[in-house]
């Protein structure tokens, strides 16, 4: 039973649009939500991150969105650039202790020159 | 080198061979994680480290998965007569205090034919 679920496998973008990476959850006392970007051959670096306590979390051209009532959080990328095309994780920390993350299959974004 | 380094990068083995993977997570990292990505899926959970104290293992998907580490230093998975559903990419990562900011590596290609 997936825990975090990326709906879209695939999302393509023109360059300089904005591109929006959707993800939703089911537990409602989830504690972090993060998104980790991959580059094919490479491992997930982190990118973005957000408390349950928050709403919205900006840094430079990302921003995380969490709608806690309606379980779902989203990552905006604007304006998009070739650059930015890899496959987008969403992830959850399941409470505030060591747990692992828990993560979902990815969106392979592919932004358009 | 200054990041998560894993070997080896690409591994291709018979059916019922053993592989050993090994993980060289950044120096001073207390916590190791284990994740493997199986194609078009997303990051599954296999075997976490912290510290000293006694691995969590919940995630290790048959008895024929083990995993250890010394001390705070190197990891190895240790995959004992592979299946060809074993065949995934690898991914270590090694976090500091943060538990949600892992750093990962390139990960290990391990193809069982």
């Amino acid at each position: 039973d997936q825990q975090v679920k990326q709906n879209s496998p695939s999302l393509s973008v023109q360059e300089g649009r904005i591109s929006i990476l959707n993800c939703d959850y089911t537990n409602s006392m989830f504690d972090y939500f993060l998104w980790y970007k991959k580059y094919p051959a490479e491992g997930p670096t982190f990118l973005i991150s957000i408390s349950s306590i928050k709403d919205k979390n900006e840094d430079g051209r990302f921003t995380v969105f969490l709608n806690k009532s309606a379980k779902h959080l989203s990552l905006h990328i604007v304006p998009s650039q070739p650059g930015d095309s890899a496959v987008y994780f969403c992830a959850v920390l399941p409470d505030s202790g060591n747990t692992p993350l828990v993560f979902g299959k990815g969106t392979r974004l592919s932004v358009i020159a | 080198g200054a990041g998560v380094s894993q070997s080896p990068s690409n591994k291709v083995t018979e059916k019922g061979k053993d592989v050993e993977l090994r993980c060289d997570p950044i120096s001073g990292h207390t916590a190791l994680y284990w994740y493997r990505q199986r194609l078009g899926q997303g990051l599954e959970f296999l075997i976490y480290f912290q510290g000293n104290s006694a691995p969590d293992k919940s995630g290790l998907p048959s008895d024929r998965f083990s995993a250890e580490r010394t001390g705070e230093s190197v990891s190895t998975l240790t995959i004992q007569r592979t299946q060809q559903e074993d065949s995934a990419v690898y991914l270590c990562a090694s976090s500091l205090v943060e538990v949600q900011k892992l750093f990962f590596g390139s990960g290990t290609q391990l193809s069982v034919l």
